[in-house]
């Protein structure tokens, strides 16, 4: 059972414009969220995460919106650039939990 | 410089043959996990370890091993590996359990071709 569904596969969108990544969660229980961006051979890295008890976060031109009614997030990156293409992964857990759990990824690509 | 350290990067093995990927962080971190990732199904976790002899199943146990002796130092094993672990793996470490309200560190994967 995927508990973080990253419905989208692939997105592209072009250099300037805004990127909205979507992550939907099951598990009423997660209470801290994350995103990862991942480049080809590398690992990947932490961009931003929001706490349950805000509906935004934002930092330079990456926000996450938050909300736990309809148990989505967001990703909005602002404006896009080439260096943004990778692949984002979405990531959800307890607060207290053994581990994170992560959504399938979509791949962003930026076009000039 | 702060880093998760994987080895081998690249493997390809034949079935049954024993193997073991390495992973070493230098930031003293407690907690450490391994996650494999695959097309359409994401990162998932196969084990973690919340301190220095301590380890449990993640979500994808099956056909791995591993231990904790070292605080730095958490290796995979596959005793007997078989084409389905044919897959992109990654180590990470943290402060926090799981990531907590902190990040997760990766290693930049070890891709592992089972034959």
């Amino acid at each position: 059972d995927q508990q973080v569904k990253q419905n989208s596969p692939s997105l592209s969108v072009q250099e300037g414009r805004i990127s909205i990544l979507n992550c939907d969660y099951t598990n009423s229980m997660f209470d801290y969220f994350l995103w990862y961006k991942k480049y080809p051979a590398e690992g990947p890295t932490f961009l931003i995460s929001i706490s349950s008890i805000k509906d935004k976060n934002e930092d330079g031109r990456f926000t996450v919106f938050l909300n736990k009614s309809a148990k989505h997030l967001s990703l909005h990156i602002v404006p896009s650039q080439p260096g943004d293409s990778a692949v984002y992964f979405c990531a959800a857990n307890t607060g207290t939990a053994s581990k994170l759990t992560f959504g399938t990824g979509t791949r962003l690509q930026v076009t000039l | 410089e702060a880093q998760v350290t994987q080895n081998p990067r690249y493997l390809i093995t034949v079935t049954g043959k024993k193997l073991t990927v390495t992973c070493s962080q230098n930031m003293n971190h407690e907690y450490m996990s391994w996650y494999r990732q695959d097309p359409g199904l994401g990162l998932r976790q196969i084990y973690y370890s919340m301190n220095v002899e301590v380890t449990d199943k993640g979500d994808v146990p099956e056909g791995y091993k591993v231990s904790r002796k070292e605080k730095r130092n958490f290796p995979l094993i596959l005793e007997s590996p078989s084409p389905n672990q044919t897959s992109l793996y990654f180590c990470a470490s943290s402060l926090t359990p799981g990531g907590g309200t902190g990040e997760l560190f990766f290693g930049e994967g070890s891709r592992l071709t089972v034959l």
